[in-house]
């Protein structure tokens, strides 16, 4: 099945720095998600960005389909912003990656 | 606000009890799961419910039991758990299966 690997495992950020997320995928990508998991353990979504760039405030994700990785960028980063990331794309079933720890310091 | 509901958000249950998480959705998606997480990792997915026809990961042993009374309701029947069972269980629906995934906020099962 398709294997999904995220980098890095761990950031710690000062607020108001900005920071690059990164998942490398080793088969196609067709319905590639970013989710933020909160303290709480609520999995918000963040993109169903599958080829292209969106953005949306201060986030935002670039999948470059052909080359099989996908970027998660954030800008001016806040406390709110701490947490995993994950990405998760289709095999036989939906696959996340290890999820990156984001921690962000005031 | 998660267009899908979850309950109860915390559960604590002893090795006899017999319990149900719930998890509904109203977004009209055809296809609902059940994952379970343990801390520090991603979620693994139990059972795909699609099209009124069930999906189970094999992996998953047979205390756990899903039951969908409509295509809105997507229920998790518990029985004999053991502590190792203890982790937080996540509902989610999507449209159709491979499409955009939506969660619910979670039931944090703990197991005694």
């Amino acid at each position: 099945g398709i294997q999904v690997e995220q980098s890095p495992p761990d950031l710690i950020l000062q607020e108001g720095a900005n920071s690059t997320l990164r998942c490398n995928f080793s088969d196609s990508v067709n319905n590639l998600q970013w989710f933020h998991q909160n303290p709480w353990g609520q999995l918000i979504n963040l993109f169903y960005i599958p080829s292209g760039t969106k953005q949306n405030g201060r986030l935002s994700a670039t999948t470059v389909a052909t080359e099989r990785y996908s970027l998660l960028y954030i800008s001016s980063s806040q406390t709110t912003d701490s947490g995993v990331y994950f990405c998760a794309e289709y095999g036989n079933k939906l696959v996340f990656g290890a999820g990156t720890i984001l921690r962000v310091k005031s | 606000d998660t267009e899908v509901t979850q309950t109860p958000k915390h559960l604590v249950m002893g090795m006899t009890n017999k319990k149900s998480l719930k998890c509904e959705q109203h977004m009209g998606h055809r296809a609902m799961y059940w994952y379970k997480q343990k801390a520090k990792k991603p979620p693994e997915l139990m059972f795909v419910y699609s099209y009124e026809k069930l999906s189970i990961n094999e992996s998953v042993p047979s205390r756990f039991s899903p039951e969908c009374p409509n295509s809105s309701l997507l229920n998790l029947h518990l029985h004999a758990l053991q502590p190792e069972d203890s982790a937080l269980y996540l509902c989610a629906s999507s449209y159709q299966e491979r499409r955009e995934l939506f969660f619910g906020e979670g039931s944090r099962l703990t197991v005694l």
